[in-house]
This record gives structure tokens, sequence and C-alpha cells, in this order.
């Protein structure tokens, strides 16, 4: 089965520094997210992505976060500035499609990758 | 937004049946999925329920009453490798992003 990838599987960085999160969403795929999970909490909506710009984000998804698609593969998270709260694990998701009024088989099913735990010092 | 209720913690024993139960509350609802959990893991898709009823996948069920904002995943047979949390996830209020619950932890003991 088709699946989404992600790099690194780790990454740690000092307070402040730039990081790039990577992932490789399934080929068919039309949307992107991201979502985060801190450390035994809930699955936290970030962003979502589609035709080359962002369609929603969340409160969390702040003036320091950007995404970008740079090529037909790739689509990055970027966080400018680190925080020690921005540790958590990053998910990268994507799907088909939205769903669309009650056609069983066209309902967003994210696919989500193994994710980029996240460890600011 | 959405309110997403789930209990935190479950036990039950290998082989036997569980219920895992998920109340919400959303205006505009347009759907509900079932996530699996391992720990370190991503989370990966179960179900998907947007009418009510019950919709059956081999081991796992999950019914859906929208009048009652109420939804559960019916484990059968279960297994040690089921261990692992459940997460409720809503779709609604004008948004197609689904929020998630905080999971519902299982753990199967022999």
């Amino acid at each position: 089965e088709p699946e989404v990838t992600q790099t690194p599987s780790h990454q740690v960085t000092q307070m402040g520094q730039e990081v790039i999160l990577r992932c490789v969403p399934i080929s068919n795929h039309l949307y992107f997210y991201w979502y985060r999970q801190i450390l035994g909490q809930k699955v936290e909506f970030l962003v979502s992505f589609y035709n080359n710009e962002i369609s929603e984000k969340s409160e969390i998804f702040d003036d320091q976060f950007s995404v970008e698609r740079p090529d037909g593969s790739n689509f990055t998270l970027k966080i400018r500035s680190t925080k020690l709260e921005d540790s958590a694990m990053y998910f990268c998701a994507s799907s088909e499609a939205l769903a669309w009024g009650f056609e069983r088989g066209w309902y967003g099913k994210l696919f989500f990758g193994s994710g980029t735990q996240l460890s600011v010092l | 937004g959405q309110n997403i209720d789930q209990p935190t913690e479950m036990t039950a024993t290998e082989g036997a049946i569980v219920q895992i139960n998920c109340t919400y509350q959303t205006s505009g609802f347009n759907g509900l999925f079932w996530y699996q959990q391992h720990a370190g893991e991503a989370p990966t898709f179960l179900s998907y329920n947007v009418l009510d009823g019950l919709e059956e996948k081999g081991r796992f069920s999950s019914f859906l009453s929208r009048s009652k904002g109420y939804s559960y995943l019916l484990l059968k047979e279960l297994q040690m490798k089921d261990s692992a949390s459940y997460l409720c996830a809503v779709r609604g209020g004008g948004s197609y992003i689904p929020t998630f619950g905080r999971g519902t932890s299982l753990i199967v003991h022999p």
C-alpha cells in the first residue's frame, strides 16, 4: 500500500533555531496536512494545504510556522524560531479528496506518515 | 469547534469483546473517524461513519447515532496486538478537517 514518508524521524535542535520537517505525500493525493502530538496529549491539527495554498489553519499555526510544496513531491513544515513548547511528534498526512455529500468511498480518509519527533533544547 | 469525549483507559481480556464510546458536540456534523495508534507510531485508519448505523469491517465495527452525538467502536476477538490508543475524530463546524479526541488507551491482557 502506498505510504506517506517523513524525514527525519528524529530532530534535535536548540531553542531559537529554524527547523524544516519534510514529507512526501502519497503521489495521487491532493490534500496535505500537518498535525502534531505533544507527548501524552491528543493529536492536534496545524494546517491543511491544497492547490498550492493553505486551505485551513489552526490557532497553533502562527507566524513562526510556514508550509511549502517546493516541487511535485515534497511538502515541508518550517518552524522559524523554535521554542521549548514546540517539542512534539509532527505528523504529515495526505488524503485523496475531501468528503462530498454521502459518497462513501470519497470521504477524505487521512493517511499519516510515521512522524518526526522534534526535541527543542 | 468540536467537543469530543472518550474514556481515558480501558482494559480487556484476550479473546473478549470491548466497546469504546465517543460522544461529541458539533454543529454541521460531517463525518466521524476511528483511528488506531500504537505507542510512538502514526494513527492508522480503522473506520468512517457519516450515516446512522453500524459499519462492520472484520473484527472491528463502528456505530453512529447523529441525533445523540454518539459513536462506539466495537472490537471482537481481542488480540494482544490490539493494545493501543483508539482515537475518535469528528468533522464538522463548516470544516473538513477532523478534530481528534484525546483517545482511549486499551490494554489487552492474557
